[in-house]
């Protein structure tokens, strides 16, 4: 049964750098049929997508968030991370990890980050 | 980039109701649609992919229809565990991007 579970700091201090990361159980995050994400979600508000790692260490993220994101794997811990650097109060969010595939979306229990200042 | 729109943004229904949601996408995206659910405090989960396929578990008064950039989420007859808020996805961008719509809320009337 595929599990994804976040892990971090609860707090970052503003124009710091937030670090997550995701351990996959039940699944391994070589597998090419995916790719391994994050998405968040400020309270009271709705998903934003975050960014991507495929298998290779191919990535992709959100424009929107002006290259402040790093996605990565950890393949010896079958893990993967987040960081997102100059954050500010409008960080602050519920993060989730995820296995993203063509069609569908597998999430993880998600991890409140709060930017303090 | 693909945006979605859901309408309506609230709900209000009683149980044993049926309910309908639309999202409508700005261009044209197949089925590459999934729809989600989140009730509070815990993560979202899917319910339908691809547009009109149930998830594995999911009750069957749920069902999805739709292609190109109109698509539905019908609850036949509402239970009191599915008051939650629903989201769109679109994934016609997969892997370089995904978008959600904004979301909406079904509260007990």
């Amino acid at each position: 049964q595929l599990q994804l579970h976040e892990s971090g700091p609860g707090l970052v201090k503003s124009s710091e750098t937030l670090s997550l990361t995701c351990t996959v159980s039940g699944d391994s995050i070589t597998s090419s049929a995916y790719h391994w994400g994050w998405i968040r979600q400020p309270p009271g508000k709705g998903l934003e997508w975050i960014g991507n790692v495929y298998y290779s260490g191919t990535t992709h993220d959100n424009p929107s968030l002006k290259s402040r994101v790093t996605v990565s794997l950890d393949t010896s811990k079958n893990q993967f991370s987040l960081k997102l650097s100059s954050v500010t109060a409008a960080d602050t969010a519920m993060y989730y990890c995820a296995r993203q595939g063509p069609v569908t979306t597998y999430w993880g229990q998600g991890i409140l980050v709060t930017v303090s200042s | 980039d693909i945006q979605l729109t859901q309408s309506p943004s609230f709900l209000s229904a009683s149980v044993g109701d049926r309910v309908t949601i639309t999202c409508r996408a700005s261009q044209g995206i197949s089925n590459y649609l999934a729809w989600h659910q989140q009730k509070p405090g815990k993560a979202p989960k899917v319910l339908i992919y691809a547009a009109s396929t149930l998830q594995s578990g999911v009750p069957s008064r749920f069902s999805g229809s739709g292609s190109g950039t109109e698509f539905t989420l019908t609850i036949s007859s509402l239970q009191p565990e599915d008051f939650a808020t629903y989201y769109c996805q679109q994934l016609s961008s997969y892997p370089s991007m995904c978008t959600f719509g904004q979301g909406t809320k079904l509260e007990i009337k």
